[in-house]
């Protein structure tokens, strides 16, 4: 088992590009999470997943966006990329509640210039 | 006041000390949790509690639910526990994470 992958694993956009982080999981896991990692602060929720099909804001969403159409994957979308969000970007999974154990991805280091 | 705290923020070590790592959480959680992030970036989870203590080779981690506190233990240390140790604590659905402490530990 792969577990948690994150692609890619390191990108450079400049202000006002779009992409796309991909999150993959093959544990069959119906909770899903976006996490920005940055210097001196804890890991952030961006936005999270309950189920395929469902997807929630967490506590930084702005700039932002996901979708879960298939189960084992979630996918964060940066529409127009802000210096801002330049950070490391962390996806992880869980088996059911948050209160389980969350397995995560090996990270994705953005730069926005 | 962040939810989570950590201290100490940093911590250097010789090989072979017993170190010790404390968080301490202002909110009410279905459990707690402690995770290593390596200087390669990748975080693993070491431990889950929700009461009591637990041991893992030469990691214990313990939790006092009353004080809101936690300790990570890590006896006869060694080079290769050099990491970001991370409090972590969880309830309905998301965590909430300390800011870590950073060991480094010499050979």
């Amino acid at each position: 088992n792969a577990g948690v992958t994150q692609t890619p694993k390191f990108r450079v956009l400049k202000t006002g590009q779009s992409m796309t982080l991909l999150c993959a999981q093959d544990m069959n896991h119906e909770y899903m999470y976006w996490y920005r990692q940055d210097p001196g602060m804890g890991l952030r929720l961006i936005h999270y997943s309950v189920g395929e099909g469902t997807t929630a804001k967490g506590e930084v969403p702005d700039g932002y966006n996901v979708s879960r159409l298939k189960k084992q994957n979630f996918l964060l979308g940066l529409e127009s990329a802000a210096p801002s969000q330049t950070s490391v970007y962390f996806c992880a999974s869980s088996y059911y509640r948050g209160v389980e154990t969350q397995y995560f991805g090996p990270g994705t280091r953005l730069l926005v210039l | 006041k962040n939810e989570v705290e950590q201290s100490p923020q940093n911590l250097t070590a010789q090989e072979g000390e017993f170190i010790t790592i404390n968080c301490s959480y202002s909110v009410g959680i279905s459990a707690l949790h402690w995770l290593q992030q390596h200087p390669g970036g990748g975080i693993v989870s070491l431990f889950m509690l929700s009461s009591g203590k637990k041991k893992h080779g030469r990691l214990i981690a313990t939790i006092n639910i009353q004080e809101k506190h936690s300790s990570l233990h890590i006896t006869a240390s060694h080079p290769r526990d050099s990491a970001v140790y991370i409090c972590a604590v969880s309830g309905t659905y998301k965590y909430i994470f300390g800011t870590g402490t950073r060991l480094k530990v010499l050979a």
